[in-house]
């Protein structure tokens, strides 16, 4: 089956660094995306990866290890803003887009 | 800015009632998702599209229908709504933006079922 694994809570405080881990089993790979989410708000995309490596885009970087089917999601300088669900999510082999069941993450001031 | 809009917002209805969930995106994406999310809770696909004239069932079992005559609209119907069916509806479309595929969501439509 298609599955994709990420922890269910992260608490970190303020000013510091998080990393949200997700790994992925899916027959088929196009690439991993990540996807911010607030109460009550709908899902907002934040980056994406076909490639092995490191994407940056501003605070959020992003990594991709295909051949250990890895990626992480990493947020620099938190903001209570920050808190939020975190989803990654993968393109497949029938071009559906699955996503995993998300990572709240709880920012302490 | 994502251009993708979802009616009602809100719905209260009776246990029985058939109801049609609104959705268009006005950025020409072939693609098209419907998801029910329970709040904190993740993301269940119930239904996608391919483009028009196409529609697949998702992962998560569901007593709803959609059809897809225009590329840019997707109803979701519920036949008979039942009180399990009160959850979060997120539609969206997906495309490709900076070089990669993006999925754009709708705010969303919260129903309740008495």
């Amino acid at each position: 089956g298609q599955s994709l694994e990420q922890p269910s809570e992260v608490t970190a405080v303020e000013g510091a660094i998080v990393q949200i881990n997700c790994t992925y089993q899916t027959s088929g790979f196009y690439g991993l995306s990540w996807y911010q989410q607030h109460d009550g708000g709908a899902p907002t995309f934040l980056s994406y990866n076909a490639l092995d490596g490191l994407e940056e885009t501003g605070r959020f970087s992003s990594f991709l290890s295909r051949s250990d089917s890895y990626g992480y999601l990493l947020l620099q300088e938190l903001q209570m803003k920050d808190s939020a669900s975190y989803f990654c999510a993968v393109r497949d082999g029938d071009d559906k887009i699955i996503f995993g069941k998300g990572t709240r993450l709880h920012i302490l001031p | 800015e994502a251009d993708i809009y979802q009616t009602p917002r809100y719905l209260v209805i009776g246990t029985g009632k058939k109801i049609t969930l609104e959705c268009s995106q006005t950025m020409g994406h072939d693609k098209m998702y419907w998801y029910q999310q329970d709040p904190g809770m993740e993301l269940h696909l119930i239904h996608y599209s391919y483009g028009v004239n196409s529609t697949e069932k998702g992962d998560l079992s569901s007593e709803s229908t959609v059809s897809r005559i225009r590329t840019e609209h997707f109803p979701l119907t519920l036949e008979s709504a039942r009180p399990s069916h009160t959850s979060q509806y997120l539609c969206a479309s997906s495309g490709l933006a900076g070089g990669w595929e993006t999925q754009y969501f709708g705010p969303g439509t919260r129903l309740l079922v008495l």
